[in-house]
């Protein structure tokens, strides 16, 4: 069964650095998310993407946040500058379709660990 | 503000017995509303949803039930099995502008002991 992929499962980075979240969506989706649960909190959406634009953005996706798809298979994450409150598991999500009703398959995380 | 509250925050039943997970949200316009299962260390996986309309869907052993009235929602787990053990987040969706950004729950945290 297809499935979303996410690497690495673990990344440890220092306070200030850039770092660089990879997924690989299921193959015939057409629309991207990220999102962030940070430990023993919630699930906070980040924000979507579609035909290489960002569809919608949380108040939490400011400016150090950027997304991208390089290539036909990878949608990227991407924090410019990495704070402590940045430590969270992040997950990435496709959908085939949009609107309301659309099934969301969701990849197992990236934990970020900033020191 | 969209808000999703869940309870209890934690369960710890034995396997084969039943139980019920409760979520109430504030989220309006309600576009629909969703349960998923998410094991530890991986991503929610989507058990069931319900829009507007519907009242109760089931799914195997789940059984989830929607009153829009009251903005109240269940699931319902029979027969618990040892890999129900899991967190549940109770996800609701609004429709506000054409915008269908996710509101989630805190989740609950079921143990099912052997």
């Amino acid at each position: 069964e297809p499935e979303v992929t996410q690497t690495p499962s673990h990344q440890v980075t220092q306070m200030g650095q850039e770092v660089i979240l990879r997924c690989v969506p299921i193959s015939n989706h057409l629309y991207f998310y990220w999102y962030r649960q940070i430990l023993g909190q919630k699930v906070e959406f980040l924000v979507s993407f579609y035909n290489n634009e960002i569809s919608e953005k949380s108040e939490i996706f400011d400016d150090q946040f950027s997304v991208e798809r390089p290539d036909g298979s990878n949608f990227t994450l991407k924090i410019r500058s990495t704070k402590l409150e940045d430590s969270a598991m992040y997950f990435c999500a496709s959908s085939e379709t949009s609107g309301p009703t659309y099934e969301q398959y969701f990849g197992p995380g990236t934990r970020l660990t900033v020191t | 503000k969209n808000q999703v509250e869940q309870s209890p925050q934690s369960l710890i039943i034995l396997e084969g017995k039943n139980c019920t997970l409760q979520c109430n949200y504030t989220v309006s316009p309600f576009s629909n509303l969703r349960w998923y299962k998410q094991d530890t260390g991986r991503g929610p996986v989507s058990l069931t949803i319900m829009t507007f309309s519907e009242n109760t869907k089931s799914n195997g052993r789940y059984t989830a039930t929607l009153d829009a009235d009251t903005k109240q929602s269940s699931l319902h787990i029979t027969a618990s099995q040892l890999s129900d053990s899991a967190s549940y987040i109770c996800v609701v969706r609004g429709a506000s502008g054409g915008s269908y950004i996710p509101t989630f729950g805190r989740g609950t945290s079921l143990i099912v002991h052997p």
